[in-house]
Order: structure tokens, then C-alpha cells, then sequence
């Protein structure tokens, strides 16, 4: 069973851009979540989606946002892009069968703001 | 709200030394803990996750962690470290809706 691919895997953009981020999960998996991973503030959760609908969502301004289609494929978008916007985005999917549940993450998308 | 604390940004071993990574946890309801492991240019592999099944989980690569709910803890342990254990490893409580909250890692460096 292929695993969570995101894409693109480097993405190199300006201040004050935009750009959008693609995640697949597994097959099977309803549940996305995504996480920035950055030097200075670790590992911190943006938003969870299942069936097309954000359950959940992190400490991170409105310029972070989200969706999920029918088949569970997500998306993130960043707008207004800045400096400190520069991260490790982690996608992770899940059956979503509760709280111990195993998340499988992506290899990320390396975004670098300019 | 649930949290995870690492000791230790850091952890030198030598190859065949015991590893041992410590997390401690903070949570009001009974926790759902898990360790996992990131090499560079990675994303997070699970090593073991605990569901109060039972107090010891066995991992994968031959890591083990114990859930001692009298010291908040669930370290990390690996009896023999090996070269390709070099990576960093982060512990992680279940918030619910599929949010971990995530501590801040510790880094392993094996030496031959």
C-alpha cells in the first residue's frame, strides 16, 4: 500500500506570494492533519480535515487554510506569504478510529519564503 | 490542554551503549503516548505507541517503552544502539481529532 505522498517536495517562494500544498493520504484514510516544523517552535498542528470538513484546527493565523475532497486528498494554502512562513510541512492521515490512533506522515514539503 | 516534555535536546551514545530518551507527560485524562523517529530530510516514522493496553510496548528497530503513570513518564529505551539509530526522536500525546501535541525532541548521536 503506497504511504502519504505530498507535493511538491521544495517549494521556493517571495514574501507576501501564496501557495498551496497537496497532500494524498493512504488509501483508505479519512482523517488528514497538518503540521508546520520549524528550528525555533518544533512541531505544532495546523488543522485536521475528515470528510471534507476541518474538526480541528491550531494556533495559527487565518492566513492558513485548508480543504479536503472527496477523495480524502487535502490541501493547504498559505497566503501572504512571510519570512517566518519558512517550515517543514508535514502532512499525516489516519483511519481515525480514536484517540490512538497512528498517524503515517509524509515526507513534507520544504517551503522557503524569500 | 495535554503536553509532552523532553529531556535532553540532545543524547551522545556509543555504538552498543544503552539508549535512553526521556518524555515526560502532563494530561488530565488517561494519555495516549507516542515516540516517533525522523532521519534527515524525513518525515516521522511511529516507533511505538501506548493505548494502556500494557504498561511496556515493544517497537520497532528494537526500541521499548515503559508508561509509569506514578512518574508521568514514557522513556524511551534501546538496549544496544547502532549507527542507524542516529536521528531524532520525538514523543507525542494524543489531543483528540487526530492532534498530537508533540515535544521538542531530542537528537541521537551514535559514535563508533
Amino acid at each position: 500500500k503506497a504511504g502519504v505522498t505530498q507535493t511538491p517536495r521544495y517549494l521556493i517562494k517571495t514574501r507576501g506570494q501564496q501557495v498551496t500544498l497537496s497532500c494524498s493520504p493512504i488509501s483508505g484514510h479519512r482523517s488528514v492533519s497538518w503540521y508546520q516544523q520549524t528550528p525555533g517552535q518544533g512541531l505544532q498542528f495546523l488543522f485536521e480535515y475528515f470528510s471534507e470538513t476541518q474538526r480541528n484546527k491550531g494556533n495559527f493565523p487565518g492566513r492558513f487554510s485548508g480543504r479536503q475532497f472527496s477523495n480524502s486528498r487535502s490541501e493547504m494554502n498559505v497566503s501572504t506569504l512571510e519570512l517566518g512562513d519558512s517550515a517543514l510541512y508535514l502532512c499525516a492521515s489516519s483511519l481515525d478510529t480514536g484517540r490512538a490512533d497512528t498517524q503515517y506522515f509524509g515526507p513534507g514539503t520544504r517551503l522557503t519564503v524569500l | 490542554a495535554q503536553s509532552v516534555t523532553q529531556l535532553g535536546s540532545h543524547v551522545s551514545v556509543s555504538e552498543g551503549a544503552l539508549v535512553l530518551l526521556r518524555c515526560n507527560y502532563s494530561s488530565s485524562v488517561p494519555p495516549y503516548l507516542f515516540w516517533y523517529v525522523q532521519y534527515p530530510n524525513q518525515g516521522l516514522q511511529l516507533l511505538l505507541k501506548y493505548t494502556s493496553a500494557a504498561t511496556l510496548v515493544k517497537g520497532i528497530n528494537g526500541f521499548e517503552a515503559e508508561f509509569k503513570k506514578s512518574e508521568t513518564s514514557f522513556h524511551l529505551t534501546k538496549p544496544s544502539a547502532h549507527m542507524s539509530d542516529a536521528a531524532e526522536y520525538f514523543c507525542a500525546v494524543s489531543e483528540g481529532f487526530q492532534k498530537l501535541v508533540f515535544g521538542t525532541g531530542t537528537r541521537l548521536l551514535v559514535s563508533p
